[in-house]
C-alpha cells in the first residue's frame, strides 16, 4: 500500500538556521507530492506540492524536490522565522483515488 | 482561491448527545469531500469519503453509524457524532476537492475541536 515517512520531530532551530525535513514515500504508479502546513489551532494549508519526478515545489522560500529515484520529497528552507513554527506533514495522492496520505508530521520550533 | 469553511470551530457537548458539524465549499463546487480526525500530535486518519448524491465510503474500523455523513449538495457536508463519548472528542477537519480540477487540489477547514464529557 501507499506510505509516507517523515523525520520525527520535534526540530528546534534558531531564526535563520536552515531546515530541512525528510520525507520519503512507498507508492505504486507516479503520485503527486505534497508539503502540507498545520498551524497550533487550525486546519492544515498547502504548502506546496509536485506532480511528476524531478519537479520542484515551492513557496514562501520552502522548496521540495520530488525524487523517483530516492522516493524523496523532502522540504527545506534556507532562513527560517519564528513565524514558521508549526506542524509539518508530507503527503502523496496516488492518483487514482484522491485520497491523501499522510506523513506522521514534525513539529517545527524557531525561536527568535 | 478554494476556500473551505467549517463550523464550529470548538463544541463541548454531553456524553450520549450528538454533534453535527458542517463543512462548506464558499466558491467552489465540492464534488468530493473527506473527513479526517486527529488526535494530539499524531497525523491525519482519513474517517470516511463523501460524493455529493451518494453514500459515504467508510474506511476500515470507522463506525458508520455512529459517524453519520451527509453530502447532500455540491458544497455542504456534515458530519453527524451519534451519542457521543469522551473517546470521541478529538480534532476533526474535512477537506474538499473538485475532481477534475487540478487547480482546486485540497482545499481545507480550519477544524473542530471536540470536547465530550
Amino acid at each position: 500500500g501507499n506510505s509516507v515517512t517523515q523525520m520525527e520531530g520535534p526540530v528546534t532551530l534558531s531564526e535563520e538556521a536552515f531546515l530541512t525535513i525528510n520525507c520519503t514515500y512507498t507508492a505504486t504508479g507516479y503520485p503527486s507530492l505534497f508539503w502540507y502546513v498545520q498551524y497550533p489551532g487550525e486546519g492544515l494549508q498547502l504548502l506546496l506540492k509536485a506532480t511528476k519526478a524531478d519537479d520542484k515545489g515551492s513557496n514562501k522560500g520552502f522548496e521540495a524536490t520530488y525524487r523517483k529515484e530516492t522516493t524523496s520529497f523532502h522540504l527545506e528552507k534556507g532562513s527560517v522565522q519564528v513565524s514558521d513554527s508549526a506542524v509539518y506533514f508530507c503527503a502523496l495522492e496516488p492518483g487514482s483515488n484522491y485520497k491523501l496520505t499522510f506523513g506522521k508530521g514534525t513539529l517545527l520550533t524557531v525561536n527568535p | 482561491g478554494a476556500v473551505v469553511s467549517q463550523h464550529p470551530s470548538w463544541v463541548i457537548c454531553k456524553s450520549g448527545t450528538s454533534v453535527k458539524i458542517e463543512c462548506r465549499s464558499l466558491d467552489f463546487q465540492a464534488t468530493t469531500m473527506f473527513w479526517y480526525r486527529q488526535f494530539p500530535k499524531q497525523s491525519l486518519m482519513l474517517m470516511a469519503t463523501s460524493n455529493e448524491g451518494s453514500k459515504a465510503t467508510y474506511e476500515q474500523g470507522v463506525e458508520k453509524d455512529k459517524f453519520l455523513i451527509n453530502h447532500a449538495s455540491l458544497t455542504l457536508s456534515t458530519l453527524t457524532v451519534t451519542s457521543a463519548h469522551p473517546e470521541d472528542s478529538s480534532f476533526y477537519i474535512c477537506s474538499a476537492t473538485a475532481q477534475g480540477e487540478e487547480n482546486y487540489g485540497y482545499t481545507f477547514g480550519s477544524g473542530t475541536r471536540l470536547t465530550v464529557v
